[in-house]
């Protein structure tokens, strides 16, 4: 029974290199969601894909975050030129159809030095 | 979507039920209450959630006042592991610029002592 997976684990990278962030959903999860969480701090939601609709990405902080989505499969965030502020733990999620019912991963710890 | 309030902790022996309460005094007819729960240094885990009648699945029941203005979460045997940040959560079930962005408020801290 495979919940959401995410990869790596840990990711330490030095200010100014990019970063990819891999999340793999729940099979048959139609919906994935990407968030950021700061140290101490609450959710932040960074974009989400439903189907075949267009991504809502007004989350995303800047123009350095990206995401993908492969169908109803496999999701990556890319950080390109990370900061310091990039540090967090970005969490993926994902759902049957777009929904507050939302299952994640063990989130991915970035550590920008 | 509606406001909810949540006491800042609350400590439960193991072994006892744990009841942490929610106020949405708020709650529209179309909004639903949901349960989810932060382990520290885990990803947030979706619990339970309902409209107006009580709910109960493996690991918990939801029980919803009958002008749904509060909710209480229970953990019928609370253990050890259950020790987490507890948030409720009032949206609605479709629609709306927010809808599938889960944001949480500042929950309950549960703590489930020997």
């Amino acid at each position: 029974g495979a919940g959401v997976s995410q990869s790596p684990s840990n990711k330490v990278t030095e200010k100014g290199k990019d970063v990819e962030l891999r999340c793999d959903p729940i099979s048959g999860h139609t919906a994935l969601y990407w968030y950021r969480q700061r140290l101490g701090q609450g959710l932040e939601f960074l974009i989400y894909f439903q189907g075949n609709s267009a991504p809502d990405k007004s989350g995303l902080p800047s123009d350095r975050f990206s995401a993908e989505r492969t169908g109803e499969s496999v999701s990556t965030l890319t950080i390109q030129r990370t900061q310091q502020e990039d540090s967090a733990v970005y969490l993926c999620a994902s759902s049957w159809v777009l929904g507050i019912e939302q299952y994640f991963g063990p989130g991915t710890r970035l550590t920008v030095t | 979507d509606a406001k909810t309030t949540q006491p800042p902790s609350m400590d439960c022996a193991e072994g006892r039920a744990a009841n942490l309460p929610c106020n949405h005094s708020t709650i529209s007819g179309n909004e639903y209450v949901y349960w989810y729960r932060q382990i520290h240094s885990q990803g947030p885990q979706y619990i339970i959630h309902g409209l107006k009648n009580n709910e109960t699945n493996e690991m918990a029941s939801l029980i919803i006042t009958e002008d749904r203005k509060s909710s209480t979460l229970i953990l019928p045997h609370a253990t050890l592991r259950d020790t987490a940040v507890y948030y409720c959560i009032v949206r609605t079930s479709a629609g709306g610029t927010s809808y599938g962005k889960l944001t949480f408020g500042q929950g309950t801290i549960l703590t489930v002592h020997p």
